[in-house]
């Protein structure tokens, strides 16, 4: 079974920190990986989409690394705004047996401090 | 363009019932990929479908059904409901599938939020 695994679950930072959180993957028969943004009461949100090694994706304050050689992603938040309180969600694609499924994490909830 | 929209919002229904929700995606996506979020568990995948066809199925009892017509606009079906089956169910939209070589960015609905009794 794959199992795509996010760290921390929770994270408490004041306004204008930075900060970063790990979501880690099965590294074989690797597809692709999603970032996904959640806010209470709407819908997930599209961050990212990541396929090569080495990736590196930058929207606004936000952005992403990933490593499929050791099966892991980074996101980054510079100077983190009360608005950016969201479960961040990883999802992983794989070649193998679940081929095209999108493996969710359970995320890491971020909360900012004004 | 309007968004994917799910319908309806929200359902309470008795155990051994059985329940139908909808999906209608983005103009012009023909993927739609429906999932299960229930507490402790995360988004889990469900189905995904492209033209009409079933691509790929998650790790579900065969309770779980569902189909799209050839507007793109998905249905989920759920049999012989369980307790256990309370969740907010998303669709999410997308031009091409999974695999299908570039990586398309998914588009979640508002969700389904079921409650069974």
């Amino acid at each position: 079974i794959l199992n795509v695994e996010q760290s921390p679950q929770s994270l408490h930072v004041q306004e204008g920190d930075s900060t970063n959180f790990t979501c880690s993957f099965p590294s074989s028969n690797f597809y692709a990986l999603h970032w996904y943004r959640w806010e209470t009461a709407k819908s997930p949100e599209a961050l990212f989409v990541m396929t090569l090694n080495g990736d590196e994706k930058k929207k606004g304050r936000i952005s992403a690394t990933l490593n499929t050689k050791e099966g892991y992603s980074y996101l980054y938040i510079k100077g983190s705004q009360p608005e950016d309180s969201a479960t961040y969600l990883c999802a992983f694609i794989s070649y193998g047996g679940s081929q095209g499924n999108l493996i969710f994490g359970k995320g890491t909830k971020l909360s900012v401090k004004p | 363009k309007a968004g994917v929209t799910q319908t309806p919002r929200y359902l309470i229904k008795t155990r051994g019932q059985q329940v139908t929700l909808s999906c209608s995606p983005i103009s012009g996506h023909r993927s739609v990929s429906w999932y299960q979020q229930t507490p402790g568990q995360g988004l889990q995948f469900l189905f995904e479908y492209f033209s009409e066809t079933q691509r790929n199925k998650g790790n579900f009892p065969g309770r779980f059904s569902g189909r799209q017509f050839s507007n793109s606009r998905s249905e989920m079906n759920v049999s012989t409901l369980e307790l256990g089956d309370s969740a907010l169910y998303l669709c999410a939209s997308s031009r091409t599938p999974r695999l299908a070589g570039d990586q398309e960015t998914q588009y979640f609905g508002p969700g389904t939020r079921l409650l069974v009794l």
